[in-house]
Parts: C-alpha cells; sequence; structure tokens
C-alpha cells in the first residue's frame, strides 16, 4: 500500500551539528505537513506546504527550514540543533479540503546529545 | 479559537472493561471531527472520522458521535482489549482550512 516514507528512522547528533530529515509521500497528496511530537506526545504543527507553497509556518526556531522539491517531497532542515530539539519528528500528508484525512509517517526520532 | 481538549492520560483499565476517553472542541466553524490512534513505534493512523453534525462513526469497536449541541465527540469501546494500548488523540479541521489542530492525545494502557 503507498504510504509516507521518512528517512532515517532514528537520528543521534550532537549539539550544534546540522541534520536532515526526508519524507516523501506516494498517495497524490497535495499537502505535506512536518509535527514535533515531544516526550508526553504532544503534536505540534510546524511546518506546512502545499502545491509547494509554505502556507503555514507555526513560530518555530530560525534554525528550522522546510524544503519541497515537488508536492511529493518536504524535507526538514535544523542548521544548529540543540538539546530541546530531541523528539520525535512526524511527516504527514493529506487533500486539501476540510473533510480529508491525514496520514502521517513512521517519525524520525531525533536525540541530541 | 479551534482548540480540542480531551481526557488528561494516562488512562489505565483491566482488559474487560469499557472506555470513555473525553474530546471536546471549540465552535468556530463546523468541523470535520477525527480520532486518532498511535501504536509504540509508528505514527498516528486514523480510526475514523465523522464530517457531519449528530453522525456517528465507529472502527474496531470504537465510536464516537459528532454532538453540535454539547460540542463534544467522545470516544467509547464497551470492552477494552490489550492491543487497545496506544496514545489516542481527538482532533479536527475547519472546511477550507489546510490546518488540522490536534487535542494533547491520551495515553491509554490496557492490563492483561
Amino acid at each position: 500500500e503507498t504510504a509516507v516514507f521518512q528517512t532515517p528512522n532514528y537520528h543521534v547528533t550532537q549539539v550544534g551539528n546540522e541534520v536532515s530529515f526526508n519524507c516523501k509521500q506516494t498517495l497524490g497528496h497535495d499537502t505535506m505537513y512536518w509535527y514535533k511530537q515531544d516526550s508526553k506526545k504532544l503534536l505540534k504543527i510546524m511546518f506546512s506546504y502545499n502545491n509547494k507553497q509554505l502556507i503555514v509556518n507555526e513560530t518555530v526556531p530560525r534554525r528550522f527550514s522546510p524544503q519541497s522539491s515537488d508536492k511529493a517531497h518536504l524535507n526538514l532542515r535544523i542548521k544548529s540543533v540543540e538539546p530541546e530539539d530531541s523528539a520525535v519528528y512526524l511527516c504527514a500528508s493529506s487533500l486539501q479540503g476540510g473533510q480529508n484525512t491525514l496520514y502521517f509517517g513512521a517519525g524520525t526520532r531525533l536525540s541530541v546529545l | 479559537g479551534d482548540s480540542v481538549t480531551q481526557t488528561e492520560g494516562p488512562v489505565t483499565l483491566s482488559e474487560g472493561t469499557s472506555l470513555t476517553v473525553n474530546c471536546s472542541y471549540e465552535t468556530k466553524q463546523y468541523p470535520t471531527l477525527f480520532w486518532y490512534v498511535q501504536y509504540p513505534g509508528e505514527g498516528p493512523q486514523l480510526l475514523f472520522k465523522v464530517p457531519k453534525a449528530n453522525e456517528k462513526g465507529s472502527n474496531r469497536g470504537f465510536e464516537a458521535t459528532y454532538n453540535k449541541e454539547a460540542t463534544s465527540f467522545h470516544l467509547q469501546k464497551a470492552s477494552v482489549q490489550e492491543s487497545d494500548s496506544a496514545v489516542y488523540y481527538c482532533a479536527r479541521r475547519n472546511t477550507g482550512n489546510y490546518k488540522y489542530v490536534f487535542g494533547a492525545g491520551t495515553r491509554l494502557k490496557v492490563i492483561a
């Protein structure tokens, strides 16, 4: 079954390093999202792209930047990681329209030492 | 606003007992309401959704009714199993809006 694919599954790095996470969806959706999930399982929207245009940019630190080459791909770069960036980063996609379902990837767990 | 408020977890139940996870939403529009479930090591997945007020959604023995008057969408299951242990999210999405609003999640643990 087609789905939302994220790589890597898990990443360990040190403070100050740069990391990139990849996301691809094969569902033919036109909108993609990045969520941050903390240790208490709280889901926070970070970015949303519709047809390669940024449409939601919640207040996140500037070291985070989304990158989209086409509507099927949405990557996330963190320029200089900090300890509070340790979390699970979830990519998701959907079609426009209020009734449409949001489909999530399995997540990338980031640990910052 | 567009907020969603749900039962604070964790919730621990014995197998065979009934479950209710409360969910309330603010009324700005008439949104589509969702329940998502997240199992360990996976992303959240749709349990079911209800786009219209006063209708019921159900899946895998779980059900919830979109109650417009009470602005509620409580999740219920008559008899939980150990395999139901997961985190449950109530969510909303307004018509024409890209944004999904999630509740804080309710962690459920079912003991055999």
